[in-house]
């Protein structure tokens, strides 16, 4: 079975531009979480979808978003760009996060300049 | 808010030996809790899912244990090996599944061949 994957693994943005991440979950999965992982402050929960509905939020600003389709893949976006965004972003997938193991993707290596 | 602390941040040991990593958890009405293994530059790989109900899940040479009275849980590895470098990271699920896991700072391993 391929486990969890990410597109791009890498990018380079500008600051304020806007950027979108995907993630396409292991087959069958319906969870989608989504984290942001810095030096400073650690691995830090986004936002998790499941069966297309935004289920939980973290304490993240409105630029930071995220929408699930109908085969369970998910984008997450970020808008004006700050320095501070940049991070490794990390999606991982579960049949259903709040009962059973979250597998993560590789993740996407964000910097802003 | 749930807070997740693990000790010791950095460890280096000589291959083959016994070695146990602590985690804690200040609010102890969790779904379950997740240990996590990180290799540099990569995604998170899960080793052991431990539900709330459960005093003990092993994989292996891993046996990781949870005490939710006391907000503990340990990671014991037998017998260290070289591949076994790596950051261990511990993170819990709060109780009604709102805010996704919550990850500890994590401990950097390293098993000296």
């Amino acid at each position: 079975k391929a486990g969890v994957t990410q597109t791009p693994r890498y990018l380079i943005k500008t600051r304020g531009q806007q950027v979108t991440l995907s993630c396409s979950p292991i087959s069958g999965h319906r969870s989608v979480s989504w984290y942001q992982q810095t030096p400073g402050q650690g691995l830090q929960f986004l936002f998790e979808y499941f069966s297309e509905t935004q289920r939980n939020k973290g304490n993240f600003p409105g630029r930071f978003s995220g929408r699930q389709f109908s085969n369970s893949r998910s984008e997450m976006n970020v808008s004006t760009l700050e320095l501070g965004d940049s991070a490794l972003y990390l999606c991982a997938s579960s049949l259903d996060a709040r009962q059973r193991v979250q597998y993560f993707g590789p993740g996407t290596r964000l910097t802003v300049t | 808010k749930q807070e997740v602390t693990q000790i010791p941040a950095a460890l280096s040991v000589p291959e083959g030996e016994n070695l146990v990593l602590n985690c804690s958890f200040t609010d102890s009405a969790i779904y379950n809790l997740q240990w996590f293994r990180q290799d540099p530059g990569k995604g998170l790989t899960s080793l052991l899912l431990i539900q709330s109900s459960q005093r003990e899940q092993t994989s292996g040479r891993l046996n990781a244990s949870l005490d939710k009275s006391s907000g503990r849980s340990t990671l014991y590895i037998a017998a260290s090996q070289p591949g076994d470098s790596a950051t261990y990271l511990c993170a819990v699920l709060a109780g009604g599944g709102a805010d996704g896991l919550t990850f500890g700072k994590g401990t950097h391993l390293i098993i000296q061949p």
